[in-house]
């Protein structure tokens, strides 16, 4: 099965500045896709942002941004320009084009925006 | 609104007792799934399912099954609770990729559910 990594439990960043979520993923597959998911309080489950293997050019929405290094397995979030509703849980997540189209996640970045 | 429906939103039951989390989608989604949302541990499937009266088991399957009898509906049932089962339920939906462009999860509210 294909793991998602999340290396950094809590990161902080404060307000207006740019911060950088790390996910890597293990796969030996070469069609697949990467989401990143945002959870606020509020528990409810947002997508923020996907992107699909066979691009090489990097996802982007508003100050949301990807890093994607396929090579290395990696896919990283960049926010810029923080702002307090910025603050919640990131999941990175990846799914199979194959084998069911499964999802897996990782276990999650806890992001602290300081005013 | 187009989404998915989770209910109940909070539910509190004895150890022992069984009960049924419900969750409807009205976007003609083939694949749902059930997840568990536990500090520390991320989002753990529970059980999936690829279209109607086709359910498979996930990562953490014991203690819980599923049914789906039709595109909509995909009902979570707790034959025995165990305190080990407080968690946070999230039920999402999604079109197989390649059907239409957005291939993300849909997620439901969350069930918090907690187990005396």
């Amino acid at each position: 099965a294909q793991t998602v990594t999340q290396s950094q439990p809590e990161m902080s960043v404060q307000e207006a500045e740019t911060v950088t979520l790390s996910c890597t993923y293990d796969t030996s597959e070469s069609d697949y896709y990467l989401f990143w998911y945002k959870q606020p309080p509020s528990r409810q489950m947002i997508l923020v942002i996907r992107q699909e293997a066979y691009k090489q050019q990097n996802a982007t929405e508003n100050r949301f941004s990807v890093n994607f290094q396929k090579a290395a397995k990696s896919f990283s979030l960049k926010i810029s320009d923080s702002q307090l509703g910025d603050a919640a849980m990131y999941f990175c997540a990846y799914r199979s084009a194959n084998t069911g189209n499964q999802f897996y996640f990782g276990t999650g970045t806890s992001l602290t925006v300081i005013p | 609104n187009a989404g998915v429906t989770q209910t109940p939103k909070f539910q509190v039951l004895k150890t022992g007792q069984s009960m049924t989390l419900q969750c409807a989608q009205d976007m003609n989604h083939e694949y749902m799934s059930w997840y568990r949302q536990d500090p520390g541990m991320g989002l753990r499937l529970i059980h999936y399912s690829v279209g109607a009266g086709i359910t498979d088991q996930g990562e953490v399957p014991n203690g819980y099954n599923v049914s789906r009898s039709t595109t909509e509906d995909f009902p979570l049932r707790l034959l025995s609770a165990a305190p080990s089962q407080t968690s946070v339920y999230f039920c999402a939906s999604s079109p197989p990729i390649g059907r239409i462009a957005n291939y993300g999860y849909t997620f439901g509210s969350g069930t918090r559910l907690t187990v005396v």
